[in-house]
């Protein structure tokens, strides 16, 4: 089945700092690539998503790239705000009905 | 927003009681889906389905039973609850494998 690694765990950034989270993952077949943002007592949230055809997405502040050679993708959040604190999880899914879901990051921008 | 709601929002219970958490969708999405939210576990699939009467077991089914005898209603039952199952849980829909989840705003269950 399909697997994913979410890192880091925990993030720290001064507001104005660029942000990145990394996932990497083993099944080749997977295909589809989305961003959750879950604020504290909120239900996650979709930020951005990249399919496997494409190689960068782009939304105002936040980007995500995709490697499916290397079997990674990455979130990149830039001139980060305090309210961009929350934990951002990733997903993937290939040919199954599941998704499967990273084990979150912490974002914490320090004004 | 997508149309998902859950019932109830918090429930305060006994253990040893059955609980039944209701997840109701208005866009007619094919894929339903209930997780549990712990601290330091993230987001852990209890049971899905892909279709009217079609359901499958995730990871974390024990204890747990589901029903949709209907597209837009996906019930998760507690049979007898246990303190283990005190938890945020969240009910998700899909349109598509390659489609985004939407998430309704949780349940928060309590159990003592």
């Amino acid at each position: 089945g399909e697997n994913v690694e979410q890192h880091p765990s925990t993030l720290s950034v001064q507001e104005g700092d660029s942000a990145v989270i990394k996932c990497t993952y083993s099944d080749s077949a997977s295909n589809y690539f989305p961003w959750y943002k879950q604020e504290l007592g909120k239900r996650p949230q979709l930020i951005i998503d990249i399919r496997s055809n494409v190689g960068e997405k782009k939304d105002q502040r936040i980007a995500v790239t995709l490697n499916k050679t290397a079997k990674h993708f990455s979130l990149h959040i830039t001139e980060t705000q305090p309210e961009d604190s929350a934990v951002y999880f990733c997903a993937l899914t290939g040919g199954s009905y599941i998704p499967t879901f990273g084990r979150g990051t912490s974002l914490i921008v320090h004004p | 927003d997508a149309g998902i709601t859950q019932s109830p929002r918090h429930k305060v219970t006994e253990t040893g009681t059955p609980v039944t958490l209701r997840c109701h969708q208005t866009e007619n999405h094919r894929y339903m889906y209930w997780y549990r939210q712990d601290p330091g576990h993230g987001l852990r699939l209890i049971h899905y389905s892909y279709g009217v009467k079609d359901t499958d077991k995730g990871e974390v089914s024990d204890g747990y039973s589901v029903s949709r005898s209907k597209t837009e209603d996906f019930l998760l039952t507690l049979e007898s609850a246990t303190s283990s199952q005190t938890s945020v849980y969240f009910c998700a829909i899909r349109a598509g494998q390659n489609q985004p989840q939407h998430f309704g705003d949780g349940t928060r269950l309590s159990i003592l």
